[in-house]
């Protein structure tokens, strides 16, 4: 079974713009969870979208957004890029139920100069 | 912030077993501990999780305290590709994330 795929795998931007980013989880799982991973804040929780509802958020502003679509892909945007939202996105998926494991993807490394 | 404790680092010794130890002191009836790992350039990595019993699986097993106020996840014998940070993470039946500490970086020595 093919793991999750997040495109693309890097990405250089400039401060004022904005970005979107891809996950495609693993076949037959309806949740899609993003992450954020910084050296100095570790992996922080941005959303989970489960059947094309967001059912969580983190403590991110308005200018991060995702979506999902009827077949379960996801998309993330990043509207305004600050120097701080450098770091490694990353997608995970899960069948949805409430304490099933995770699986990740290699993640998105996003740059912005 | 995270609910569970740490060591920064640890080191193991090749063909060794580790045992990777976790505070959860605030931890309540029914949440569980999950264990992931995040190898150097890629995403996290379930690894196993668990209630009230020890529990085993092919990759680790993971002692869980009596009081539920620590655990420690087992690896039988380190491999040079066990080197990993390792997260414990005490995720509660209504969460729907999971909250990262600082993990542990462990180091294995051939």
């Amino acid at each position: 079974k093919a793991g999750v795929t997040q495109t693309p795998r890097y990405l250089i931007k400039t401060r004022g713009q904005q970005v979107t980013l891809s996950c495609s989880p693993i076949s037959g799982h309806r949740s899609v969870s993003w992450y954020q991973q910084t050296p100095g804040q570790g992996l922080q929780f941005l959303f989970e979208y489960f059947s094309e509802t967001q059912r969580n958020k983190g403590n991110f502003p308005g200018r991060f957004s995702g979506r999902q679509f009827s077949n379960s892909r996801s998309e993330m945007n990043v509207s305004t890029l600050e120097l701080g939202d450098s770091a490694l996105y990353l997608c995970a998926s899960s069948r949805g139920q409430l304490l099933s494991e995770q699986y990740f993807g290699p993640g998105t490394r996003l740059t912005v100069t | 912030d995270a609910k569970t404790t740490q060591p920064n680092s640890m080191e193991s010794n090749e063909e060794e077993p580790v045992h990777l130890p976790c505070n959860h002191s605030t931890i309540s009836g029914t949440d569980y501990i999950h264990w992931y790992r995040q190898l150097p350039s890629q995403g996290p990595e379930y690894v196993i999780h668990g209630l009230t019993s020890n529990v085993n699986n092919r990759m680790a097993s993971l002692a869980i305290a009596e009081d539920r106020k620590s655990s420690t996840l087992i690896l039988h014998r380190a491999t040079l590709r066990d080197a990993a940070v390792y997260y414990c993470i005490d995720l509660g039946g209504s969460a729907r994330q999971l909250t990262f500490g600082s993990g542990t970086q462990l180091t294995v020595l051939p």
